[in-house]
């Protein structure tokens, strides 16, 4: 098995809203990622979970905040985002974070800021 | 820096095969991947190649590195219209991070 589960699907929310991204996979992964993808490009890392402690952040506006409560769960909260923020948000996992380390990517959120 | 490029678009026939290009700049790649995205979906991991290997088939898929001139290539046997999507080319070379193209739109029509 080499799902990894994202919900909700779809989002839409006003800038003033406070919202979650969820991320689950039971692959016994011990690393997870946040990935945004705008349109006709490519994704674009934002965080990176390793044994349930942040390793690395691109540099994300404050306006992201992730969560690793457990091995196998990854959330992305969301607060006083902007319009340009809109974007799918890709959850991924791998086994570790060493080199070549193959990551295996969720279906997605699609997050629509109006 | 890394870089990965790949061309932007093909467009090729039901039946025939279909070879997607790739070249990178890092030497020091020691996996590369081929991700699918089908519209509105995320990444579907199709094949990997470690960089000590020339080639690796599997089933339809045959990938090609050529280590010398930093060159992968895809090639998917009797192309099908369910294998319209994105293609994404990416390398990794350092801790946890991949690098990929900027995406191959391949186009079959029956």
């Amino acid at each position: 098995d080499t799902e990894v589960t994202q919900t909700p699907k779809h989002l839409v929310m006003g800038m003033t809203n406070k919202k979650s991204l969820k991320c689950e996979q039971h692959m016994g992964h011990r690393a997870m990622y946040w990935y945004k993808q705008k349109a006709k490009k490519p994704p674009e890392l934002m965080f990176v979970y390793s044994y349930e402690k942040l390793s690395i952040n691109e540099s994300v506006p404050s306006r992201f905040s992730p969560e690793c409560p457990n091995s196998s769960l990854l959330n992305l909260h969301l607060h006083a985002l902007q319009p340009e923020d809109s974007a799918l948000y890709l959850c991924a996992s791998s086994q570790g974070v060493g080199e070549g380390e193959t990551q295996y990517f969720g279906p997605g959120t699609r997050l629509l800021v109006l | 820096g890394e870089d990965v490029e790949q061309s932007l678009f093909l467009s090729v026939r039901e039946g025939d095969s279909s070879v997607i290009n790739c070249t990178y700049t890092d030497s020091s790649s020691t996996y590369l991947y081929w991700y699918k995205q089908e519209p509105g979906a995320g990444l579907q991991l199709l094949t990997y190649i470690f960089s000590n290997m020339d080639m690796k088939q599997d089933q339809r898929l045959t990938v090609l590195l050529n280590k010398k001139d930093k060159h992968l290539s895809l090639r998917i046997a009797d192309t099908q219209t369910g294998d319209s999507a994105i293609y994404f080319c990416a390398e990794s070379s350092g801790y946890s991070t991949l690098t990929f193209g900027k995406g191959t739109m391949l186009l079959v029509s029956p």
